[in-house]
């Protein structure tokens, strides 16, 4: 079975300052792992994805992420908050099933940021 | 580049009424889906189809059918409508590349279908 944890349901920053999102992730074999953002009424929108190239992955509007095997975590990261950051946030992972690849999506992190 | 287009964008429904959301999308996708979006549960998959004329079920199939009519189009049917079925409903596709250990299925969005039902 996998899984994945998004370890905050909230976060809030001011402008400017750093941005962490954690997601802690469970797969019985070498697994994909996604950030999708959501936009307020919005679909969601592909940041990055992992596939087992390099560890660092760089996504959209300076977001990136880091897989840690040892850890099992891919936790989102930017270096200086934007007001446009504000969105919801979905850790992703797609391992092999039984019956081919399955998605399984985290609860989400509501990302805030403030002035 | 309109990708993938849901309708209607909002719905309100009683109790034991029908309906279907269509979606289409014009990426030539082989794989679509339908995901319904639950405060504090993230996405849950609802249906896919992996390619024309295929249809699965998800992790929470009951109370709804689905229609996979041709490569761009993906109905989602709710024969008799239940408050419990009130949510944000996602289609998406994905053109899936290379076999299922390498690739990435990455899923494109529509816009999402806001269903309350009475």
């Amino acid at each position: 079975a996998q899984s994945v944890t998004q370890l905050d349901s909230h976060v809030s920053v001011s402008e400017g300052t750093p941005v962490l999102l954690r997601c802690n992730y469970s797969s019985s074999y070498s697994p994909s792992l996604f950030w999708y953002v959501q936009h307020p009424n919005k679909g969601l929108q592909l940041l990055l994805k992992y596939t087992s190239a390099a560890t660092l992955v760089k996504g959209i509007n300076g977001f990136e992420a880091e897989f840690k095997k040892s850890e099992t975590s891919f936790h989102l990261t930017k270096p200086s908050a934007h007001m446009s950051d504000a969105a919801e946030y979905f850790c992703v992972v797609r391992g092999l099933t039984g019956g081919g690849n399955k998605l399984t999506f985290g609860t989400g992190t509501q990302l805030k940021v403030e002035l | 580049n309109a990708g993938v287009t849901q309708t209607p964008k909002f719905q309100v429904l009683k109790t034991g009424q029908s309906m279907t959301l269509q979606c289409a999308q014009d990426m030539n996708h082989n794989s679509m889906y339908w995901y319904r979006q639950d405060p504090g549960m993230g996405l849950r998959l609802i249906y896919y189809s992996a390619s024309e004329g295929t249809t699965d079920k998800g992790e929470v199939p009951n109370g709804y059918n689905v229609s996979r009519l041709n490569k761009r189009e993906f109905s989602l049917r709710l024969e008799s409508a239940a408050p419990s079925q009130t949510s944000v409903y996602f289609c998406a596709s994905s053109e899936i590349s290379g076999g299922p250990s390498s690739g990435a299925n990455v899923l494109t969005f529509g816009a999402g279908s806001r269903l309350t039902v009475l």
